[in-house]
């Protein structure tokens, strides 16, 4: 079975610009989670989508956005790019929240340079 | 607020060692904690987890971990290291409701032949 697919796996930007990253997750998984990974550091959650509907947001501006569509992939788009927001963006998938014992299955990530 | 504390940025042991990777939480209710391992320019791949139950939890590549709630402390160990153990090593802790996992800085793990 297919792992949690992400693409594009680089993406070259300028500050300003606006970015789309897509996640397929595992076939069976309705949640997706989107983390931002900045060098050197461990990943910091961004948002939860669960039956295609927010569930869980973290400490990021409103540049950040998301999405999850009616298969269960999801967009995560990012406006108004900073330096800041280079970094490797992880996507996870899972059966659902609040089912611990069903682990998340992270993608390889998209990695993001803002020059 | 939970939270996820790595102890050491960086850990070096010889190939044939014991490895410990120091964890430690902050949950005001029973965490459901998790061990994490990257490999360079890849996702994460889980080792273990807690959830409840047994307190040592066994994972694969032969590591381990103990959940001692008196310590609030979740330390990974490995009873001898192999070369391809090197790797960056995350412990994490769900928020309860699920919604959200939080991450520790990472632990970077060199193991010298």
């Amino acid at each position: 079975d297919a792992g949690v697919t992400q693409s594009p796996t680089h993406l070259i930007k300028t500050r300003g610009q606006q970015v789309t990253l897509r996640c397929s997750p595992i076939s069976g998984h309705k949640s997706v989670s989107w983390y931002q990974q900045v060098l050197g550091q461990g990943p910091q959650f961004i948002f939860q989508y669960y039956e295609k509907e927010e569930r869980g947001r973290g400490n990021f501006p409103d540049r950040f956005s998301a999405r999850q569509f009616p298969n269960y992939s999801s967009e995560l788009n990012v406006n108004a790019l900073l330096l800041g927001d280079s970094a490797l963006y992880l996507c996870a998938s899972s059966l659902g929240p609040g089912q611990p014992n069903q682990p998340q299955h992270f993608g390889d990530g998209t990695r993001l340079s803002i020059l | 607020a939970q939270s996820v504390t790595q102890l050491g940025s960086h850990v070096s042991v010889s190939e044939g060692a014991l490895v410990l990777l120091r964890c430690n939480y902050s949950s005001s209710v029973p965490p459901y904690l998790f061990w994490y391992v990257q490999y360079p320019n890849q996702g994460l791949q889980l080792l273990l987890k807690y959830t409840t139950g047994a307190t040592l939890v066994k994972g694969i590549n032969g590591f381990e971990a103990e959940f001692k709630k008196s310590e609030t402390s979740f330390h990974l160990t490995k009873p001898s290291a192999h070369m391809s153990d090197a790797a960056e090593y995350f412990c994490a802790v769900i928020v309860t409701g699920g919604f959200k996992t939080i991450f520790g800085a990472g632990t970077r793990l060199f193991v010298k032949a």
